[in-house]
C-alpha cells in the first residue's frame, strides 16, 4: 500500500492564480481531511469528507474548495491564491472520523508570491 | 472553545535519558486527547490517544501518556530516549464534534 500520497511536493504560485492540490489514499478509508500547518502554529483543519459525495468545512475553510467524487481522491482547490495561503498542506485519511487513527501524507509546501 | 497549550517550544535531552513533554488543554467535558509525532519533512504519525478508561495510555515506540483531569494535562513520557525520537511532537484535543485542535508543538533534540 502506498498509503496517503500528495502531489505536488512543492509549488510556487503568483497571487490570483489557481491550482489544485492532489490527495489520494489506497486504504479504502471513508474519512479524509485537509490541514494547513503554519510556523509556530498547530495544524488547522480546512475541509473534511466523511465519504464520497460528502464534504464539510473545518476551522479555516475560506479560500479553499473541495470535492469527493471517489473514495480514493480528495483534491483541494485554491481558486485565487493569496499570500496568506502560503503554508504546508497535509492530507489525511482514517476509517471513520478524525478521532480514529489518521494517516497523513508527506505534505505540499505552497508559496504564494 | 477547546484550546491546547504546549509550554515547551524546544527540549534537548541526552540519549538514554527520560523524557516528559507537557500538554495542557482547555475543555469543559472529558476531551479526546492525542499525541502525534512529525519527523522532518514527513506527515504526522499518531503515537497514542485517550478517550476514556484507564488514564495511563500506552502508545507506539515506547511512549506513554497520562490523563490528569484535575490538572487538565495529558503529558507524554518515555523512560529512555533514542536518537531516532528527535522530531516535533504535537498534542491535540477534540470534543467529539468534527474538529481537532492542535498545540503549537514541541521540538525534541536528542544529544548522543
Amino acid at each position: 500500500n502506498a498509503g496517503v500520497t500528495q502531489t505536488p511536493k512543492f509549488q510556487v504560485l503568483k497571487t490570483g492564480q489557481s491550482m489544485t492540490l492532489q490527495c489520494a489514499q489506497d486504504m479504502n478509508h471513508e474519512y479524509m481531511s485537509w490541514y494547513r500547518q503554519d510556523p509556530g502554529m498547530g495544524l488547522r483543519l480546512i475541509h473534511y469528507s466523511v465519504g464520497a459525495g460528502i464534504t464539510d468545512q473545518g476551522e479555516v475553510p475560506n479560500g479553499y474548495n473541495v470535492s469527493r467524487s471517489t473514495t480514493e481522491d480528495f483534491p483541494l482547490r485554491l481558486l485565487s491564491a493569496a499570500p496568506s495561503q502560503t503554508s504546508v498542506y497535509f492530507c489525511a485519511s482514517s476509517t471513520g472520523s478524525l478521532y480514529d487513527t489518521q494517516y497523513f501524507g508527506p505534505g505540499t509546501r505552497l508559496t504564494v508570491l | 472553545a477547546q484550546s491546547v497549550t504546549q509550554p515547551d517550544i524546544h527540549i534537548t535531552v541526552s540519549e538514554g535519558a527520560s523524557l516528559e513533554l507537557r500538554c495542557n488543554y482547555s475543555y469543559g467535558a472529558t476531551p479526546y486527547l492525542f499525541w502525534y509525532v512529525q519527523s522532518p519533512g514527513q506527515g504526522l504519525q499518531l503515537l497514542l490517544k485517550y478517550f476514556s478508561g484507564d488514564t495511563l495510555v500506552q502508545g507506539i515506540k515506547g511512549f506513554e501518556a497520562e490523563f490528569k483531569r484535575s490538572q487538565s494535562s495529558f503529558n507524554l513520557r518515555k523512560p529512555s530516549v533514542h536518537w531516532s525520537d528527535a522530531a516535533e511532537y504535537f498534542c491535540a484535543v477534540g470534543s467529539g464534534a468534527n474538529n481537532l485542535f492542535f498545540g503549537t508543538g514541541t521540538r525534541l533534540t536528542v544529544i548522543p
